[in-house]
């Protein structure tokens, strides 16, 4: 299993700024993961991120929305940019490998965007 | 393309009483099913998986490729299994896909 810290737990923003949310994993994983949870929604995909290469980004997520760092096997950071209340959503980090099927989530980063 | 569904938003039965949760996927190849679980103020984990034939808390879930189908069955629901429930496909070495979840709520 693998074990992930997530950061901010929570954070209320003004519309036009960023957030960078930060994903630390207890051991190395080859491929991490960036969903969105708007309210009452489910899990969607942003973009998959895997160390060394650019991020692979979902239809509808674009990189300069989303700009994501992988600088290393064990870290990955989500920014949120020019921030508007549509932003405002649960925002969570996954890993997987392809030697372990199931995925492991972080709590999760709840943003509202005022 | 791959899509998952679960028909049902709200669950809602007794402590004691028999509980299945629906989920339906399309997919053309062979996936991997999966059942997650997020209580309340916890992280999202994972219940069950249909590889490993397990039983978890209770539930069970068997992978029907006739009806494209992988429903999730308790036959004794307690109160500690109110939470949200994923349903989810993965193909090996790609992303997962979620379905909309279903609360399950298990009423005294």
């Amino acid at each position: 299993s693998a074990v992930i810290s997530q950061k901010p737990s929570r954070d209320i923003c003004q519309r036009g700024t960023s957030l960078t949310i930060q994903c630390q994993v207890d051991s190395q994983v080859t491929m991490m993961f960036w969903y969105r949870q708007q309210p009452g929604q489910s899990l969607t995909l942003i973009a998959t991120a895997n160390q060394g290469s650019e991020a692979t980004y979902e239809s509808g997520f674009v990189i300069d929305k989303f700009p994501i760092s992988r600088p290393n096997l064990t870290f990955s950071t989500l920014t949120v940019s020019n921030m508007s209340p549509e932003d405002s959503s649960i925002y969570l980090c996954s890993v997987g490998s392809g030697w372990t099927p199931e995925a492991f989530f972080g709590q999760g980063t709840r943003l509202t965007v005022v | 393309a791959q899509r998952v569904t679960q028909p049902e938003k709200l669950l809602s039965v007794f402590k004691g009483a028999p509980v299945e949760l629906k989920c339906n996927y399309s997919y053309s190849g062979s996936p991997e099913l999966f059942w997650y679980v997020q209580y309340s103020r916890q992280r999202l984990q994972l219940l069950l998986r249909h590889i490993s034939r397990e039983s978890i808390k209770g539930f069970t879930a068997d992978l029907n490729k006739g009806e494209t189908s992988f429903h999730l069955k308790k036959p004794f629901a307690q109160e500690e299994d109110s939470a949200m429930y994923y349903c989810a496909l993965r193909s090996y070495g790609q992303n997962f896909v979620f379905g909309p979840g279903t609360r399950l709520s298990v009423l005294p």
